[in-house]
């Protein structure tokens, strides 16, 4: 059974990082590209970056370019989301989402609440 | 405000049929957009329906399908549930590995 599980999330203080993990089980990880949407509260779901399995094709959203970086560990089937800079705008569930054989995401995990406040 | 365009709302009866769509603020849908769409029940996260187009996601019941119309992608619920009652977001890949999303239709069945 394909399963992807986010951890890390929590409060921060306007300016400060956060770590997000995307753990996955269930399929060969190495693979999958790999995209985290993210979904502020009340508001529609936002594309905000991707990774391709060999970490060499990194997008970025402009509304997050320069403040938060996307990595992989294809050894520990894990994906994560590195956030800086972080204001009150990034208040959000960011969810870790699995890029189909075709492209639409097949997989998304339950996601991480990452509250931004101080 | 996204680029891609939803309405926001829709009403159906039980057993009545409704068709979203999903367009661009500056130009027509296609299939090179690969439209897929999502629904997520308050609380949880999105689940698949449709990818491509026209093709259901694994489980997904058939009174869900996916189309062209006009100028849009549309996602049609025919013989609607209680169960459906939901939002739905549409989701165009725009090239150079980027996607973008709608803003999301609610779709009460009363």
């Amino acid at each position: 059974e394909v399963q992807l599980v986010e951890s890390g999330g929590g409060l921060v203080q306007p300016g400060g990082s956060l770590r997000l993990s995307c753990s996955a089980s269930g399929f060969t990880f190495s693979h999958y590209t790999f995209n985290w949407v993210r979904q502020a509260p009340g508001k529609g779901l936002e594309w905000i970056s991707s990774i391709n399995s060999g970490s060499d094709s990194i997008l970025y959203a402009d509304s997050v370019k320069g403040r938060f970086t996307i990595s992989r560990d294809n050894a520990k089937d894990s994906v994560y989301l590195q956030l800086h800079s972080l204001t009150v705008e990034d208040t959000a569930i960011y969810y870790c989402a699995r890029k189909g054989l075709q492209l639409w995401f097949d997989y998304w995990g339950q996601g991480a609440l990452v509250t931004v406040s101080s | 405000q996204s680029v891609v365009t939803q309405e926001s709302s829709f009403s159906v009866s039980p057993g009545g049929t409704v068709t979203l769509t999903c367009g661009l603020s500056y130009g027509s849908v296609s299939a090179a957009y690969y439209p897929s769409w999502y629904q997520q029940i308050p609380g949880q996260a999105p689940r698949t329906l449709i990818y491509s187009t026209y093709s259901r996601s694994s489980g997904v019941p058939d009174r869900f399908s996916g189309s062209i119309i006009g100028n849009k992608a549309a996602l049609t619920i025919t013989g609607a549930q209680s169960e459906d009652e939901s939002h739905y977001y549409c989701m165009l890949y725009m090239g150079g590995g980027t996607w973008v999303f709608g803003g999301g239709t609610k779709v009460t069945v009363l």
